[in-house]
């Protein structure tokens, strides 16, 4: 079974600059979450899907960022324009609907905005 | 703001037990608690989760206080391969069974030869 894909592993872009991070989750999983981490701060929430609806994102920083999840299957997150403080790794995971919401992450995105 | 304290690094021989504490003083009675770790540039794994009961899988232990203000997880043969940083971890519900991830800062822990 393939785990949760993120693509692109890295990302470099300039101030200003719209990027968008895409996230497959495991086949089946309608849970899907976007944490991040900034440089020295520990992995923060920033939304989650069930299927295509949004569900909590409490905790996306501003409207800056936009995610989607068109079709319930995967999701992007757009930022535009990008500031410097976006920088970090943004990751997803996944999770089934019923059981327990064991959530399994991807390897992550790394952006970096110069 | 993290709901987990864990100390910051820690040091086990190859072959014996790693027991990671973890302090969740302000833990609500519906919040359970997980153990992930993250090795080098991977995304965080998940290591076991409970509620009140101790927990056991193939890959770890998890031992709950009564009181649920502390746990303690334990790898009881440590590899090389377990060097990693471990996080405790809370889980803010939503409805239903859907929830949220708090994160804390995490415990180096370095498996030596």
């Amino acid at each position: 079974e393939a785990g949760v894909t993120q693509f692109p592993s890295h990302s470099v872009i300039e101030k200003g600059q719209t990027v968008t991070l895409r996230c497959d989750p495991i086949s089946g999983h309608d849970n899907l979450y976007w944490y991040r981490r900034v440089m020295g701060k520990e992995i923060k929430f920033l939304l989650h899907f069930v299927k295509e609806s949004k569900q909590d994102e409490s905790g996306m920083p501003n409207n800056r960022f936009l995610a989607e999840r068109t079709g319930g299957t995967y999701s992007t997150l757009k930022v535009q324009p990008a500031e410097l403080e976006d920088s970090g790794v943004y990751f997803c995971a996944s999770s089934q609907l019923s059981g327990t919401d064991t959530q399994y992450f991807g390897p992550g995105t790394r952006l970096t905005v110069l | 703001d993290a709901k987990t304290t864990q100390p910051p690094s820690m040091d086990c021989a190859e072959g014996r037990a790693a027991n990671l504490p973890c302090n969740h003083s302000t833990i609500s009675g519906n919040e359970y608690v997980y153990w992930y770790r993250q090795i080098h540039s991977q995304g965080p794994q998940y290591i076991i989760h409970g509620l009140k009961n101790n927990e056991t899988n193939e890959m770890a232990s998890l031992i709950i206080t009564e009181d649920r203000k502390s746990s303690t997880l334990i790898l009881p043969h440590a590899t090389l391969r377990d060097t990693a940083v471990y996080y405790c971890i809370v889980r803010v519900p939503f409805s239903g069974n859907t929830g949220k991830l708090i994160f804390g800062q995490g415990t180096t822990l370095q498996v030596k030869p």
